[in-house]
């Protein structure tokens, strides 16, 4: 069964720290997409990345970074010198038959 | 501006009386999809639709219904409201199921 798994349910640093996302998936497609999207407390979902599976480069924009790997079935994000407007709620999601299938979200806090 | 729009933002309601949120995008696309989101649960896909006339159950659909007569348009009906469908709703768009998701702001709503 495909699956998403964001196993930090909540992640609280103070600002300038670094802080890395966790997201396993589990799909049997060979062709997938993954994503993650960003609520932020005022509540709208913001879309942030899209990857393909067969593009395993990491991807950075700005202080954002992912790292996928297929061998591990993750797709991690790291916010480097995390800022307070970074606290909100991060979901992974995976894309399976016409499906997006969501993490339960990992609430970051950061602290000033 | 492109943008997906929700109506209404708040609902308070009664069980049994049966309601309509509306959704519509301005963007063209022909995906469409409704999600309710729990606490702790993520996102949990109700509906979605391929195309005009083209619906399908997510992984919540009991309850729910939905249409897709125009492609902007992909209202949810709520035939007879029960407690256990209070949640925050969220319609959402795209050019294809698996590109990046425009949502809407969110539909709250409470069944007493």
């Amino acid at each position: 069964a495909q699956k998403v798994t964001q196993a930090q349910t909540e992640i609280s640093v103070v600002e300038k720290e670094d802080v890395t996302l966790d997201c396993v998936y589990e799909t049997r497609d060979t062709t997938y997409y993954l994503f993650w999207y960003k609520q932020p407390p005022s509540g709208e979902l913001v879309f942030l990345i899209r990857r393909n599976s067969f593009d395993e480069q990491n991807e950075i924009s700005g202080r954002y970074s992912w790292n996928f790997q297929k061998s591990t079935s993750s797709f991690n994000f790291t916010i480097t010198a995390s800022q307070v407007v970074d606290s909100a709620v991060y979901f992974c999601a995976l894309d399976s038959n016409y499906q997006l299938i969501w993490g339960a979200g990992t609430k970051l806090i950061i602290k000033p | 501006e492109a943008q997906v729009t929700q109506n209404p933002r708040y609902l308070i309601t009664v069980t049994g009386k049966k309601l309509t949120v509306t959704c519509s995008q301005n963007m063209n696309h022909e995906y469409m999809s409704w999600y309710r989101q729990d606490p702790g649960l993520g996102l949990r896909q109700i509906y979605y639709s391929m195309n005009v006339e083209v619906t399908d159950k997510g992984d919540v659909p009991e309850g729910y219904k939905v249409s897709r007569k125009e492609k902007r348009n992909f209202p949810l009906i709520l035939e007879s409201p029960s407690p256990n469908q209070t949640s925050l709703y969220f319609c959402a768009s795209s050019l294809s199921y698996y590109n990046e998701q425009f949502f809407g702001p969110g539909t709250r709503l409470t069944v007493l």
